[in-house]
């Protein structure tokens, strides 16, 4: 495998702030995406990062550090709707292979 | 509507009796590729096509085929499946420096 990791599973509570971490290898790197997943269906676009730093859109965020094959997915003011696998997937050895870890399973509690 | 469809969306097949699903783009992509996805293993890539006529195996090839005849169509076949290919499996494109869009998800049930 890619030698991607995340946490397998996560809860948080409505309204709060949780952050999702993964890890990869850097080698053959080319940006990184996130992708949510609710269950027993498609995988739906979040974010993409290519440089280091942080991209703010709305509720979410996502970090990247290339150096340290880093980046975390921040989901704030939590919403119920938010109950989902959340699937980092870098760009690994070309701009088109999209290689995933197996998840992220979140669970907001009331 | 940018979009990636998947027919069928469920399937029930018996062991061996050979099957097609079909994916098709409608976003000009060169590149597309399809997964399977198993409770605790995440997506795992099957074949890639990174445009008609040049397809390459991915992770978990063993058991399927793949075609790109042209270049908004993709099906996946399996010539003779087996149990062990149950699983829930999606089709996807993907531009350069675009995300990769999904197809709905196949749901495969092989007795």
């Amino acid at each position: 495998g890619q030698n991607i990791d995340q946490p397998t599973e996560m809860t948080a509570t409505e309204g709060a702030i949780v952050q999702i971490n993964c890890t990869y290898q850097t080698s053959g790197f080319n940006g990184l995406f996130w992708y949510q997943q609710h269950a027993g269906e498609a995988p739906t676009f979040l974010s993409y990062n290519v440089l280091d730093g942080l991209e703010e859109k709305g509720r979410f965020s996502s970090f990247l550090s290339r150096s340290k094959g880093y980046s975390y997915l921040l989901l704030k003011e939590l919403q119920m709707k938010d109950s989902a696998s959340y699937l980092c997937a870098p760009l690994l050895g070309g701009y088109q292979k999209v290689t995933f870890g197996t998840g992220t399973k979140l669970q907001v509690i009331p | 509507e940018a979009q990636v469809t998947q027919n069928p969306r469920y399937l029930i097949t018996v062991t061996g009796k050979k099957l097609t699903v079909t994916c098709s783009q409608n976003m000009n992509h060169e590149y597309m590729s399809w997964y399977r996805q198993d409770p605790g293993l995440g997506l795992r890539q099957i074949y890639y096509s990174m445009n008609v006529e040049v397809t390459d195996k991915g992770d978990v090839p063993e058991g399927y085929k793949v075609s790109r005849k042209e270049k908004r169509n993709f099906p996946l076949i399996l010539e003779s499946p087996s149990p062990n290919q149950t699983s829930l499996y999606f089709c996807a494109s993907k531009g350069v420096w675009e995300t990769q869009y999904f197809g709905p998800g196949t749901r495969l049930l092989v007795l």
